[in-house]
């Protein structure tokens, strides 16, 4: 079993949709989980960040995390033809290195 | 802006060739590091750096190098390209920590043909 596992979608809902994105992990041991954004031909770049079980927003972000289930989210409210992208959740390894997912590709069509 | 500069943006290279991307950030973070994404793959860690003067291996370091001879400059070099390391590298940098968060530069895409 991988260490992090994602849905690589494409995941495609129309504007103003929920959108929600997960992630589960087997690693006990994280205690930060991150969900960066990328556009295409561009670097990832931070979008939310959250350290142990709860949840946080931020605008129409909100991430949650469920240490006991090993399970991560990311719920985009009212979502905009901007949001479309890749999603990658990570998570940080022993050595302070980050473990990514492979990524989600959301569409959100006009 | 304060960033992550890389270059060059793309390369097309002959396999056998040596090369080197190159990587500087002006935040004065501690920590950098290199991946390589993948369609399918994802985000893979090549080599990293905790400090000026320090590297360390990541998940896939076959067939590049790495020096972080001060704090700003973080070069990955394929001594001798393959075909399998066509990708996109992107570099990335942290104030250290674990609660820091990685900045990524824009990335590098290399084809070796």
């Amino acid at each position: 079993q991988k260490e992090v596992e994602q849905d690589p979608g494409p995941l495609s809902v129309p504007e103003g949709a929920i959108v929600s994105l997960n992630c589960t992990y087997s690693n006990s041991a994280f205690q930060y989980f991150m969900w960066y954004r990328q556009y295409s031909r561009k670097g990832p770049e931070l979008l939310m960040y959250t350290y142990s079980s709860g949840n946080k927003e931020d605008g129409r972000f909100t991430a949650q995390v469920d240490k006991s289930s090993k399970y991560i989210s990311l719920f985009i409210r009212d979502s905009q033809p901007s949001d479309s992208a890749t999603y990658l959740c990570a998570m940080q390894g022993s050595q302070g290195n980050l473990i990514f997912g492979k990524g989600t590709k959301l569409s959100v069509k006009p | 802006i304060a960033g992550i500069t890389q270059a060059p943006t793309s390369q097309i290279l002959a396999a056998g060739r040596r090369m080197t991307l190159r990587c500087t950030q002006d935040m004065r973070h501690n920590a950098m590091y290199w991946y390589r994404q993948d369609l399918g793959l994802g985000l893979r860690l090549i080599h990293y750096s905790n400090t000026a003067g320090t590297t360390g291996k990541g998940e896939v370091p076959d067939g590049y190098s790495v020096s972080r001879a001060n704090t700003d400059d973080f070069p990955l070099t394929l001594a001798s390209a393959v075909p399998s390391q066509t990708s996109v590298y992107f570099c990335a940098s942290r104030q250290g920590g674990g609660n820091s968060p990685l900045h990524f530069g824009n990335g590098t895409r290399l084809t070796v043909t």
